[in-house]
């Protein structure tokens, strides 16, 4: 089955101990990417991908830093957590930069 | 920048009723306009993507369009149904800058009511 799979699904941690949240897609995808939703702000764009090793930052990418080794893969890191970074985040897949975006499950982040 | 409006912020219509949702954005220099619903605790559902040069496109009770130089889209249910019930979202995506820069609508919450 053609997926995106974020994990953790839920996390809370405490300030400043860092983490990961992985991205993996199974459908040979170029592009990934990695969005925050937050309530009245909607989903907003942290960082994507174009392909292996090109990464580029979207609108809101401070307090976050990925990484793009293999095709499949586009974890998320946070190196120091702060509060304000408790939100639900999703991971997202395309074929090519131009085509119908998947998007996993959900990560669901609180940081206290 | 870009700005992406959906209208209403919310909707409840009876079963079986045709509905339209809103999408605006301000700069029509887009690559694509994507229609996505979201349920609750779970991800986003793809639903039709329309191509800047497309001015629809349809699947199924779905149809989408799109009018570039008015910056407007619009998505179209026929025969709602309570399993419609969730939150529509749009998405715009366009070259910024040199970056590929996606901007959301925050989203239509519909309601069916059987």
């Amino acid at each position: 089955e053609a997926q995106v799979t974020q994990n953790p699904r839920y996390l809370i941690t405490v300030t400043g101990k860092k983490l990961t949240v992985t991205c993996s897609q199974n459908m040979n995808h170029e592009y990934m990417s990695w969005y925050r939703q937050d309530p009245g702000l909607g989903l907003r764009q942290i960082y994507y991908s174009m392909n292996v090793e090109v990464t580029d930052k979207g609108d809101v990418p401070e307090g976050y830093k990925v990484s793009r080794k293999e095709k499949r893969n586009f974890p998320l890191i946070l190196e120091s957590p702060s509060p304000n970074q408790t939100s639900l985040y999703f991971c997202a897949s395309k074929r090519t930069a131009n085509t119908e975006a998947f998007f996993g499950q959900g990560t669901r982040l609180t940081v206290v | 920048k870009q700005e992406v409006t959906q209208i209403p912020a919310a909707l409840s219509v009876p079963e079986g009723e045709n509905l339209v949702l809103n999408c605006s954005f301000t700069d029509s220099a887009i690559y694509n306009l994507q229609w996505f619903r979201q349920d609750p605790g779970k991800g986003l559902t793809s639903l039709l993507l329309i191509q800047s040069s497309q001015r629809e496109q349809t699947s199924g009770r779905l149809n989408a369009s799109l009018d570039k130089s008015s910056g407007r889209s619009t998505l179209y249910i026929a025969a709602s149904q309570p399993g419609d019930s969730a939150t529509y979202l749009c998405a715009v995506m366009q070259d910024s800058g040199g970056y590929q820069k996606v901007t959301f609508g925050i989203g239509t919450k519909l309601q069916v009511i059987p």
